[in-house]
């Protein structure tokens, strides 16, 4: 079966220090890749997407992703996170059809 | 700018009560999404329908049942609530395939 792995459950880091959170699929074959972001008490809000082109991507709030189909990867990161970026990411990923699976999302705490 | 609305937004059920989530969008999308979110297991797919007229299984589908109403509204049953049904419930629409999924606010359901 398909399914995306998102191995950190929780990623503490300092104000103003780089980020990365890990994303793995389990098929590169035909892959739509996103990133969305929960806030506390809310819905979620996409970040960026990965249809096709440029492996490297740039979404909202300064993140970016870069695809690796060899990795089967999707890692995100962040040059210098800010204390509001703190709340749960969530890889997931379209293996060519309307829906989306989810991985099961990582808590990013960012501490002064 | 409504998006995805999603009524109600809490609920507290006894075991075996039914009721009937609902969910309304107004960005005139195709497809539409039942997802439940559980601590470490992430989003899982109940139902979805990819247009008016067409629902299938997600992950997730044992106890549930949905109407795709007409091209806005999309309602998620649960006809006998279980505790194991505990859980905030996520409505989504996506324009089609590899689109963005724009999600309501959630609706947070305990059964006791």
């Amino acid at each position: 079966a398909q399914s995306v792995t998102q191995l950190d459950s929780q990623v503490p880091v300092f104000e103003e220090a780089p980020v990365e959170l890990r994303c793995n699929y389990s098929s590169s074959v035909s892959v739509y890749l996103f990133w969305y972001v929960q806030y506390p008490n809310q819905g979620l809000q996409l970040l960026l997407k990965y249809l096709s082109g440029s492996t490297l991507v740039k979404g909202i709030n300064g993140f970016e992703a870069e695809f690796n189909k060899s990795q089967t990867s999707f890692h995100l990161r962040k040059p210098s996170v800010h204390i509001s970026d703190t709340a749960e990411y969530f890889c997931a990923v379209s293996w060519g059809g309307n829906k989306l699976t989810f991985g099961t999302g990582t808590q990013l705490k960012v501490e002064l | 700018n409504a998006g995805v609305t999603q009524t109600p937004k809490f609920q507290v059920l006894k075991t075996g009560q039914s009721m009937t989530l609902q969910c309304a969008q107004d960005m005139n999308h195709n497809s539409m999404y039942w997802y439940r979110q559980d601590p470490g297991m992430g989003l899982r797919l109940i139902y979805y329908s990819a247009s008016e007229g067409t629902t299938d299984k997600g992950e997730v589908p044992n106890g549930y049942n949905v109407s795709r109403l007409n091209k806005r509204e999309f309602s998620l049953r649960l006809e006998s609530a279980a505790p194991s049904q505990t859980s905030v419930y996520f409505c989504a629409s996506s324009e089609g395939r590899f689109t963005e999924a724009f999600f309501g606010q959630g609706t947070r359901l305990t059964v006791v």
